[in-house]
């Protein structure tokens, strides 16, 4: 099993410049994450999906976008990159409502912002 | 505000040794707590979770403690590895997400070093 997939693992973007970060998971998990990890802090979900079609916004939703057309993917748009988004961004999926479902992690996704 | 607090930040020690970290929090509602391992340059991966009734869980060598009352926990690492370096993260589960889903309050996380 691939688990939770993301690309690319690392990637270098000039102030303005748009990118999408791609996650896929292949477990047939209906809620999906994107969280962001800057050094010395805590993991801030960013946006999370509940199924096909539905997103929400997390604690730190500004300047991303996100969409679930099917259950496998959930990319990360960034329209126009700034220095405050140079991160370690992680995808994760989890397989239910139940309080504790376990969330399986992608191995991050390192973006510089110059 | 909920916050999720660890500590020591950091700790090093010798292989075969034991340890103890530590995770206070205040997050409210409560549903479960969770703790991670964050290998360098990998997502995290849990090792236990543990809800308001059970006070101990174990997963090999980590053993996790929690005390609702306090709101503190503890994890325990038993004759230590070259390979338990990592950070350690403690991870509390509260109200639930529009729509389902947990939100999830993490620390920073214990940067633990085992060496020779």
């Amino acid at each position: 099993n691939a688990g939770v997939t993301q690309t690319p693992k690392f990637r270098i973007l000039k102030i303005g410049q748009s990118m999408t970060l791609q996650c896929a998971q292949d477990m047939n998990h209906n809620y999906m994450y994107w969280y962001r990890q800057d050094p010395g802090m805590g993991l801030k979900l960013i946006y999370y999906s509940v199924g096909a079609g539905i997103t929400d916004k997390g604690e730190v939703p500004n300047g991303y976008n996100v969409s679930r057309s099917t259950t496998e993917d959930f990319p990360l748009r960034l329209e126009l990159a700034a220095p405050s988004q140079t991160s370690v961004y992680f995808c994760a999926s989890s397989d239910g409502r139940s309080g504790a479902n376990v969330l399986t992690f992608g191995a991050g996704s390192r973006l510089t912002v110059l | 505000k909920n916050q999720v607090e660890q500590s020591p930040q950091s700790l090093i020690i010798l292989e075969g040794k034991n340890c103890t970290l530590q995770c206070n929090y205040t997050v409210s509602p409560f549903s479960n707590l969770r703790w991670y391992k964050q290998d360098t340059g990998r997502g995290p991966v849990s090792l236990t979770i543990m809800t308001f009734s059970e006070n101990t869980k174990s997963n090999g060598r980590y053993t996790a403690t929690l005390d609702a009352d306090t709101k503190q926990s503890s994890l325990h690492i038993t004759a230590s590895q070259l390979s338990d370096s990592a950070s350690y993260i403690c991870v509390v589960s509260g109200f639930i997400l529009t729509g389902g889903g947990n939100k999830l309050t993490f620390g920073t996380g214990t940067q633990l070093k085992v060496e020779l």
